[in-house]
């Protein structure tokens, strides 16, 4: 059964730091690869999503990530963090024939003002 | 474009009685899946239902079932609750055959005493 690390569980940074989220994920095939973001109160949203081609991929609010075949890694960056990023972000998998996410543990992003 | 739509919001049960939980997906989808968020874990897959079938589960035992409407919502049952089964659940819908995207609901907040 695949599976998905997050390594870092709670990271605290100060406005305008960059931001670099791991992710790690244990599956051999054909995959497609999430990050969500869970703000305070609020639902579980797509940030971004890789399903093929270019491995560099852009999503909203000035997040992007990097799918690393040869790392089975998508982490996840953003150059300048903002207060309001402060959220938990969640990593997630989709592999091979199984129509099923498989979600890592979460990163919790403090931003400091 | 209504997104995904769960109900109730908070659930306080009992050991030993059942519960149902509702969900109505994205407009245009067809698929609901269910998820099981504990407190600090990401969601774990319950199960999916797709042209009211169960399509696939995850490591959850009997006592959660779901069912799936002509009108693509669905609902979760859970018998012989648990303190165990306190968790946020979490529906998410896509669109079968498209891009394996799922949008996901707020949340059912189970409380079990």
């Amino acid at each position: 059964a695949q599976s998905v690390s997050q390594h870092n569980h709670h990271v605290i940074l100060s406005e305008a730091a960059s931001l670099e989220l791991g992710c790690n994920y244990s599956y051999g095939g054909t995959v497609n690869l999430f990050w969500y973001v869970q703000y305070p109160g609020q639902h579980l949203q797509l940030l971004l999503k890789y399903f093929s081609g270019d491995p560099l991929v852009k999503g909203i609010k000035g997040f992007e990530a990097e799918f690393i075949k040869s790392k089975f890694s998508f982490n996840l960056r953003k150059p300048s963090v903002q207060w309001s990023d402060t959220a938990e972000y969640f990593c997630a998998v989709l592999s091979g024939s199984a129509r099923q996410l498989t979600f890592g543990s979460g990163t919790q992003l403090t931003v400091l003002p | 474009d209504a997104g995904v739509t769960q109900s109730p919001t908070h659930l306080i049960k009992t050991r030993g009685q059942q519960v149902t939980l509702r969900c109505s997906p994205k407009s245009g989808h067809d698929t609901v899946s269910w998820y099981q968020q504990a407190l600090g874990q990401g969601p774990q897959f319950i199960f999916q239902y797709y042209e009211e079938e169960e399509r696939q589960r995850g490591n959850f035992p009997d006592r959660f079932s779901g069912h799936q409407f002509p009108n693509y919502s669905s609902e979760l049952n859970v018998n012989a609750l648990l303190l165990g089964d306190s968790a946020l659940y979490l529906c998410a819908s896509s669109l079968q055959g498209g891009p394996d995207t799922q949008y996901f609901g707020p949340g059912t907040r189970l409380t079990v005493l």
